[in-house]
């Protein structure tokens, strides 16, 4: 198993450019998840899945959209890109539930000039 | 508490000495607990995963207890190694399994 991957490892894009920042899990997992990594503040959840066709909001998730077509992919897309969100992106998945493990992929380092 | 709060938020060890620290957390509609461990350019990675108060995990020389009732967990590293250097992550989920996660303990053990 590969487990959770993610594309790319590192990204520099312009004010106003959009990107989609691809994840990946063989793992089966229903619940998948997007969050974002800034000094200080640990992790915080952009938006979730908790099964194909089915995603919502977490904690902040002005700025980005995803959608979840097939249980393995859940691609995160940034419409018009600020500095703000230049940060470390973690893309995670679970089983399903409150007690199940999350597996998180390597991360994309994104800037945003 | 309405976040998810850790403390100290950093700690410098000696190494073969013991130490914990603390995961806040509300007490209200708790499902479970998840610590994990994250090295510097690495993916956090699960330690444990607590739902019964007063419940106790152990790996290795790690490991943790959970009072659900008044919302705390503490983690112990005992005789602490300079590979245990590394950021440690409580999260908290919901029932629908979102986490939320405290901002960590940065833990530095120094030979």
């Amino acid at each position: 198993n590969a487990g959770v991957t993610q594309t790319p490892k590192f990204q520099v894009l312009k004010t106003g450019q959009s990107m989609t920042l691809q994840c990946a899990q063989d793992m089966n997992h229903e619940y998948m998840s997007w969050y974002r990594q800034d000094p200080g503040m640990g992790l915080r959840l952009i938006h979730y899945s908790v099964g194909a066709g089915i995603t919502d909001q977490g904690e902040v998730p002005n700025g980005y959209n995803v959608s979840r077509s097939t249980t393995e992919d859940f691609p995160l897309r940034l419409l018009s890109a600020a500095p703000s969100q230049t940060s470390v992106y973690f893309c995670a998945s679970q089983t399903s539930g409150s007690v199940d493990t999350q597996y998180f992929g390597p991360g994309t380092r994104l800037t945003v000039l | 508490i309405l976040n998810v709060e850790q403390s100290p938020q950093s700690l410098h060890v000696q190494e073969g000495d013991s130490t914990n620290f603390t995961c806040s957390f509300p007490s209200s509609n708790f499902y479970a607990l998840h610590w994990y461990r994250w090295e510097t350019a690495k993916s956090p990675e699960a330690l444990f995963v607590m739902t019964l108060n007063g419940d106790e995990k152990k790996k290795g020389r790690i490991s943790a207890t959970l009072n659900t009732k008044e919302g705390y967990s503490y983690l112990y590293i005992k005789g602490s190694q300079p590979e245990d250097s590394a950021t440690y992550l409580c999260a908290r989920t919901d029932s629908w399994g979102k986490l939320q996660f405290g901002a960590g303990t940065q833990v530095v053990v120094t030979p």
